[in-house]
């Protein structure tokens, strides 16, 4: 079956500006959690959303915000952006809402977003 | 809140030989799972193995296992055979039980396969 599918995979935009990435999780799979990786941060969670509804956020500025749609597609949107944000953005989906059943996350390629 | 270090930023080895990555853990619950996940340059995160804090048993798949230490709040990943697809970065993660899907990453270890 297909998996995870991030669009795009890079992506380069200045400062200031608005970006939506979207993340069509795997058939079947009603998670989507998103986490900005950084050389100097690591991983870190943004948002979880189960069956449209944002169950966990993360410590991240209100410039961040995400959405899912009925189809389990989701998408993260980061507004006014800074040089800060650049970063590779990896989607995970899961099968089931309950942390611990069915907990085997997958994850997507990723999109690197680059501010300039 | 919960914390995972990884206190070897990289390590090497030679192909067929066997090498252990670290991981620590700080938290307050008593139930909870805990992950190692690769990521090889083409960025995927890909599960390598994964240990239910209930259990006592290792966990083990093929060439990988786990040395978990409850009390200790230690988890270390064992790759035995060593071969040169293993070359990646190697996080450790926790997650708590049934609060959904979160992840609480460590900051990996760069492991390179040396033939």
């Amino acid at each position: 079956k297909a998996g995870v599918t991030q669009t795009p995979r890079y992506l380069i935009k200045t400062r200031g500006q608005q970006v939506t990435l979207s993340c069509s999780p795997i058939s079947g799979h009603r998670s989507v959690s998103w986490y900005q990786q950084t050389p100097g941060q690591g991983l870190q969670f943004l948002f979880e959303y189960f069956s449209e509804t944002q169950r966990n956020k993360g410590n991240f500025p209100g410039r961040f915000s995400g959405r899912q749609f009925s189809n389990s597609r989701s998408e993260m949107n980061v507004s006014t952006l800074e040089l800060g944000d650049s970063a590779l953005y990896l989607c995970a989906s899961s099968l089931s809402g309950q942390g611990g059943l069915n907990t085997e996350a997958f994850f997507g390629q990723g999109t690197r977003l680059t501010v300039v | 809140a919960q914390t995972v270090t990884q206190s070897q930023p990289e390590m090497s080895v030679q192909e067929a030989e066997t090498v252990t990555l670290s991981c620590t853990y700080d938290t307050s619950e008593s139930n909870y799972y805990l992950f190692w996940y690769k990521q090889p340059p083409s960025r995927q995160m890909i599960l390598v193995i994964r240990q239910e804090a209930y259990k006592q048993q290792n966990a083990t798949e093929n060439r990988f296992s786990v040395n978990f230490q409850k009390a200790a709040k230690s988890f270390s990943l064992k790759i035995s055979d060593s071969q040169l697809g293993d070359t990646a970065m190697y996080f450790c993660a926790f997650m708590k039980l049934d609060t959904g899907n979160q992840f609480y990453f460590g900051t990996g270890t760069s492991l390179t396969v040396i033939p």
